[in-house]
């Protein structure tokens, strides 16, 4: 079982529309939380970090659910510019990444 | 952005050959860390260093060596390069202990033939 698992997509939405990623994982002590954005061929940039709370960024909404182990990002009225691979990312010792789940927001 | 490089961007090499890359910061982050990127496996840590002269293994660290001179400079050795080595290399950086959020540079596309 991979430590961080996300499903590949991908993911076509219209513009406009509301689309929510999952991610689980399986280190229960895992104390960091993160989703990065990765546009194709480059680097990955840090979107936001999930507090326990839940915690939002102007469309994007980020929560997490420690008892069942799994992260989720909401992404509101969704633009062209949306369209990348969301990488759901966990922290321990070191990061640990999951494979990603690429989105296409179409017109 | 974060103040990182890498260099170089683009390198097809022979099996066999040694290669180094390259990474360069200007925020003076203590930590620097190399990843590599392959379809089906998402990024995973090769090394990394918790300051000048110190480093330590990642998951993936067979066949890799690091060096560390100064604070700003990491650096990724190939020995003796092999074809499943092909893969896209990122360097990150923080400013605190590896659990928390990196930025990355813009990655090395590494070719071996």
């Amino acid at each position: 079982r991979k430590e961080v698992e996300q499903d590949p997509g991908p993911f076509n939405v219209p513009e406009g529309a509301t689309v929510a990623f999952n991610c689980t994982y399986s280190n229960s002590a895992s104390q960091s939380f993160f989703w990065y954005r990765q546009d194709c061929r480059k680097e990955p940039k840090l979107l936001m970090s999930v507090y326990s709370s839940g915690n939002e960024d102007g469309r994007f909404t980020a929560q997490l659910n420690r008892a069942s182990q799994y992260i989720s990002l909401l992404i509101r009225d969704s633009k062209l510019s949306d369209s990348a691979t969301y990488l759901c990312v966990v922290g321990g010792n070191m990061l640990t990444f999951g494979g990603g789940t690429r989105l296409m927001v179409k017109p | 952005d974060a103040g990182i490089t890498q260099s170089p961007r683009h390198k097809v090499t022979e099996t066999g050959t040694p290669v180094t890359l390259r990474c360069h910061q200007t925020e003076n982050h203590r930590y620097m860390y190399w990843y590599r990127q392959d379809p089906g496996h998402g990024l995973r840590l090769i090394h990394y260093s918790y300051g000048v002269k110190d480093t330590d293994k990642g998951e993936v660290s067979d066949g890799y060596s690091v060096s560390r001179s100064k604070t700003e400079d990491f650096l990724l050795t190939l020995e003796s390069a092999t074809s499943s080595q092909t893969s896209v290399y990122f360097c990150a950086i923080s400013g605190t202990a590896g659990g928390n959020e990196q930025f990355f540079g813009p990655g090395t596309r590494l070719t071996v033939l």
